[in-house]
């Protein structure tokens, strides 16, 4: 299996809802990341996971929560979302420090609109 | 700080033709270097990478090689064909500048017409 698997693929919510994204691989990979994609733009990095545990956070609002039960799993649990936070939102993984050899896999991603 | 400077686009082609789009990049390390392609309505396909300075990185045609002297990874094709029509963004891994973090150029819009 060399995928990593997002759900939903879209997805429209209200600012008062509560949702979450999922991200799934099974390559074994110790690093996931989410990132966030607004039109035409390069994906911009959110959260980066080792081993399970949150390293880097890249000043992310608090609406956005990540979340990783296990080494096969990502969430990012939503909340209060504005307008602006529409966008794609990208899910990948990475070997630990194997990332500069053999890059990042990315999943296809989740079309969130807020409205 | 490490970044990647892309060619501003869009590139418009015919079918055929030879393309080039230009990425240069500044890192404190030694970077790998790598291409990802974007199709419309999808996320991002790893197309080649170079972890070395004069490797080449080669894939469906498309080639680039890691030139150290003039930091550049500049993508190329011989023939483009529709199917080519994606946004393509270089990007770098530097391991050595204290996170992993793959940062990105700004993209370039191909349009291949028939």
């Amino acid at each position: 299996d060399t995928e990593v698997t997002q759900t939903p693929k879209h997805l429209v919510m209200g600012m008062t809802n509560k949702k979450s994204l999922k991200c799934e691989q099974h390559m074994g990979h110790r690093a996931m990341y989410w990132y966030k994609q607004k039109a035409k733009k390069p994906p911009e990095l959110m959260f980066v996971y080792s081993y399970e545990k949150l390293s880097i956070n890249e000043s992310v609002p608090s609406r956005f929560s990540p979340e990783c039960p296990n080494s096969s799993l990502l969430n990012l649990h939503l909340h209060a979302l504005q307008p602006e936070d529409s966008a794609l939102y990208l899910c990948a993984s990475s070997q630990i420090h194997g990332g500069a050899s053999y890059g990042y896999t990315f999943g296809s991603g989740t079309r969130l609109t807020v409205v | 700080g490490n970044s990647v400077t892309q060619m501003e686009g869009p590139v418009t082609l015919s079918e055929e033709a030879f393309l080039t789009i230009n990425c240069t990049y500044t890192a404190t390390g030694y970077p790998s270097l790598f291409w990802y392609v974007q199709y419309p309505g999808e996320g991002l396909q790893l197309l080649l990478k170079a972890t070395k300075a004069d490797d080449k990185g080669s894939n469906k045609g498309f080639e680039a090689t890691y030139r150290k002297e003039t930091t550049s990874f500049h993508l190329e094709k011989g023939s483009v064909q529709v199917s080519d029509s994606a946004v393509y963004f270089c990007a770098l891994l530097d391991p050595q500048g204290g996170s992993e973090k793959l940062v990105f150029g700004k993209g370039t819009k191909l349009t291949v017409n028939p």
